[in-house]
């Protein structure tokens, strides 16, 4: 089946500093990707759309300043927390869609647990 | 995109069918209906889709009302690692998920 990595599973860091979220669709190609956030005992948020060779797409709400996409390539796609303060503590994840119309399934990574000291 | 409306949780025994309910009265004729579920820590998995016509694959079949106002998730024999939150979500052009509260099912042993 369709494999989603995400890298790294966990980080810890101080305050002020910038994190970078890995995404990698290993068996096949996807245009499209999404991030998400989640927070303790709530259902997941969508942040943002990622598309191959152009620039995300922000829910309302979500500071693209804050939160850098880039999607340089069909099987990989990296979001940067910059300046990152305890606020932004949460489980990170995306999601992958094969190359198709926009009712393919999507494949998600395993997340990405950020603490912000 | 158009809302669903599950139950909060639900109890099956291990090794019987399970039901899980998903309401979506404002479907639009493009919506598709799809389904995931999401086990603690971990990211949602894919577990199956439709548009109209009734689906079956190795994990579950989806059975979707005549007039699509509504869809169950059908589980056929439960089993512990079956315990996860169950989402039901219309999918429509833009091919976002927007995700409800879902259904938390629990497995009894």
């Amino acid at each position: 089946g369709a494999v989603v990595s995400q890298h790294p599973s966990w980080v810890i860091c101080k305050s002020g500093t910038s994190v970078k979220i890995e995404c990698r669709s290993l068996d096949f190609q996807a245009t499209t990707m999404f991030w998400y956030r989640q927070f303790p005992k709530q259902s997941l948020m969508l942040m943002a759309t990622s598309n191959e060779g152009s620039k995300a797409t922000y829910e309302q709400g979500v500071e693209k300043d804050k939160f850098l996409i880039n999607h340089a390539s069909l099987t990989l796609s990296t979001l940067t927390v910059t300046s990152a303060h305890p606020e932004d503590s949460s489980f990170y994840i995306c999601s992958a869609r094969e190359t198709g119309s926009s009712n393919q399934p999507q494949h998600f990574g395993d997340g990405t647990r950020l603490s912000i000291l | 995109d158009a809302k669903t409306t599950q139950p909060n949780s639900m109890e099956s025994n291990e090794e019987e069918p399970v039901h899980l309910p998903c309401n979506h009265s404002t479907i639009s004729g493009t919506d598709y209906i799809h389904w995931y579920r999401q086990l603690p820590s971990q990211g949602p998995e894919y577990v199956i889709h439709g548009l109209t016509s009734n689906v079956n694959n190795r994990m579950a079949s989806l059975a979707i009302a005549e007039d699509r106002k509504s869809s169950t998730l059908i589980l056929h024999r439960a089993t512990l690692r079956d315990a996860a939150v169950y989402y039901c979500i219309l999918v429509g052009n833009t091919g976002k998920l927007i995700f409800g509260q879902g259904t938390t099912l629990q497995v009894k042993p």
